[in-house]
């Protein structure tokens, strides 16, 4: 594909349910990143994952959230019992390299979350 | 761990003035400091980066200058026009690890 995909689009979920969000990333690129932005917020770090080493996961809020990166390429997130504080645009990105050897991360467009 | 500080978190010019949003990061290490525009409702996009290496990069009127030694970076915008109006992120990488961005700055640019 000619960029970075996610999906869904849009997903409301009631409280207290699990769910899963999806990202594709770029063909070949190593690194793929999760961010979470509020409302109006910036973009927090959730977890990171560069080749096929351990990931990042030191920006993850709580145990309810996890994250896989399936041979290398399609990443999904999953939070378990959702709580109305997870509502947010969750974007992925990914880059050719981690930043310290290479350049441009590419966003998604982003899931938005509503808990309901 | 790295931490981004980015100031002012809104910033509101008129047309064809200069606008310029500062950040400062604490990982020493760091060596790569990317600046990302998101318009409303869509992605963050890269708009300029500049590695350690040097201390300016200028792209048209946009420009990004470095100081390692105050570990701060800025973002200048000159001759500001209304499709400038977007919400400007700073982020700095630090070592093997992910990139850590700065809260954002919301620019509105008045015609």
């Amino acid at each position: 594909g000619a960029g970075v995909s996610q999906s869904p689009s849009n997903k409301v979920t009631e409280k207290g349910k699990d769910v899963e969000l999806r990202c594709d990333p770029i063909s070949g690129h190593t690194a793929l990143y999760w961010y979470r932005q509020s409302l109006g917020q910036g973009l927090e770090f959730l977890i990171y994952f560069q080749g096929n080493s351990a990931p990042d996961k030191s920006g993850l809020p709580s145990d309810r959230f996890s994250a896989e990166r399936t041979g290398g390429s399609v990443s999904t997130l999953t939070i378990q019992r959702t709580q109305q504080e997870d509502s947010a645009v969750y974007l992925c990105a990914s880059s050719l390299e981690s930043p310290s050897v290479n350049t441009e991360a590419f966003f998604g467009q982003g899931t938005r979350l509503t808990v309901v | 761990g790295e931490n981004v500080e980015q100031h002012p978190s809104t910033l509101s010019v008129q047309e064809g003035d200069s606008a310029v949003i500062k950040c400062t990061y604490s990982d020493s290490a760091s060596n790569y400091f990317p600046w990302y525009k998101q318009e409303l409702g869509k992605r963050p996009q890269l708009i300029i980066d500049i590695r350690s290496n040097v201390g300016e990069k200028k792209d048209q009127r946009i420009a990004v200058t470095l100081n390692k030694t105050a570990k701060h970076f800025s973002l200048h915008i000159t001759e500001t026009q209304p499709e400038d109006s977007a919400v400007y992120f700073c982020a700095a990488n630090s070592g093997y690890s992910t990139l850590t961005f700065g809260k954002g700055t919301m620019l509105l640019v008045s015609p």
